[in-house]
Parts: structure tokens; C-alpha cells; sequence
């Protein structure tokens, strides 16, 4: 069965709203959890580690004000893209690392900004 | 700075075939693991197979089995008797093992399996 779930799984927005993404480890306590993003027929690319307690830790050229993280609980990470335009729009992927060394994906968000 | 290169954008092969996937990569750790994911048409992300660097055997998982050459810096994935299932984007991945969780991706492989 699914061991990381994303919540929704396809979202429209407005230019200059926020959205916010859920994921959530369902069958363990996850104290880091990752954020991905992924345009169309591309590569994911790391944006963010979301650690449980503390503050995310954002990889070069994301911007931390626009991508807000919130590891509210041990199974729950949030990513609430703000004020969004449409080259916000993109697929966001996040992951779990229930065992050492080997990463569970939620199954995405599409992101559309109008 | 780590970087993993996929320099075959888009195969194909016939049903039942084998194929091999390319991937090099570049780093100077010593301790880390290479992986395989597999992204169907629904996008969820599948993990295919795992390769820890220490480990001089090659990695199998049933019909998915990998050729590492470490001092090559290069990690190819086989995938014998293709099947139509098999048919997604494949991602070859690189994670420090200093820094777990953190996947560094090539660039995509197509693979289309055809009857």
C-alpha cells in the first residue's frame, strides 16, 4: 500500500494566491521529509528538506519566501507556494526516507497558476 | 558538486528485448549510493534498484539488473525481457551517504516498450 500520500493531488490557483500542498507519511514517524519539483518531461530537482521542529533547509536559488515549509507533525510536511504566477506551475513531489538510504515518493501535485 | 548525466533522451525496444539504460555521474565521495527510478505515466516515482558503492557486486531485482563501474563512473541499468509495463521515464539517482534523503537526478531516460 501507499506509504506517502499528497493532498491535492491537482490544483488551480490564481495569479497571486497561495496554494498550499500537503504530504503526509502514513505508516511512520518521518522527522525529514523532501520536496521536489518537476516541469514537464524534465528532471526533479531537490528544492527542500523539511525537518520536523526546526526550519526547512532550502537548496541554492529557491526562494525560501515564495516555497514556505511547515513540518507541523511527524507525519505531516506542508509547501505553500505564495502569491503564485504561472512559472510556479509545475509537478511537486515529496519524499520519505523510511529506510536508510532509500527514498518513498508521494504520487505529486500538479500545480496550475492561471 | 555531484552531477548524474542520462545521455539517451528517448529508446525504444520490442517486447520481450533487452535494453540497457546509460548513466555517468561525477563526484568525488567516496561513500554512496546509486539508484534507478521508474516513472510511469501516472508520475508516481518507483524505485527500481539500489547499488551501494562499496559493494563491488552488481545489484539484480528480477528481469532489472545494473552494470557498475565504479572507477568509470558508470551506472547502466539492463531490463531483460522487456515488457509493455516497463514502458515510463527512467531517472538514474545519486545520494550521498553523508546526506540521505537527497537525490540528485539525471536527466530522464524515455523508454518505450513496443508489442
Amino acid at each position: 500500500g501507499a506509504v506517502v500520500s499528497q493532498h491535492p493531488s491537482w490544483v488551480i490557483c490564481k495569479s497571486g494566491t497561495s496554494v498550499k500542498i500537503e504530504c503526509r507519511s502514513l505508516d511512520f514517524q518521518a522527522t525529514t521529509m523532501f520536496w521536489y519539483r518537476q516541469f514537464p518531461k524534465q528532471s526533479l530537482m531537490l528544492m527542500a528538506t523539511s525537518n520536523e521542529g526546526s526550519k526547512a533547509t532550502y537548496e541554492q536559488g529557491v526562494e525560501k519566501d515564495k516555497f514556505l515549509i511547515n513540518h507541523a507533525s511527524l507525519t505531516l510536511s506542508t509547501l505553500t507556494v505564495t502569491s503564485a504566477h504561472p512559472e510556479d506551475s509545475s509537478f511537486y513531489i515529496c519524499s520519505v526516507d523510511r529506510v536508510p538510504y532509500e527514498q518513498y515518493f508521494g504520487p505529486g501535485t500538479r500545480l496550475t497558476v492561471t | 558538486a555531484q552531477t548524474v548525466t542520462q545521455s539517451q533522451p528517448e529508446m525504444s525496444v520490442q517486447e520481450a528485448e533487452t535494453v540497457t539504460l546509460s548513466c555517468t555521474y561525477d563526484t568525488s565521495e567516496s561513500n554512496y549510493y546509486l539508484f534507478w527510478y521508474k516513472q510511469p505515466p501516472s508520475r508516481q516515482m518507483i524505485l527500481v534498484i539500489r547499488q551501494e558503492a562499496y559493494k563491488q557486486q552488481n545489484a539484480t531485482e528480477n528481469r532489472f539488473s545494473v552494470n557498475f563501474q565504479k572507477a568509470a563512473k558508470s551506472f547502466s541499468l539492463k531490463i531483460s525481457d522487456s515488457q509493455l509495463g516497463d514502458t515510463a521515464m527512467y531517472f538514474c539517482a545519486f545520494m550521498k551517504q553523508s546526506n540521505t534523503g537527497k537525490l540528485i537526478f539525471g536527466q530522464g531516460t524515455t523508454l518505450q516498450v513496443k508489442p
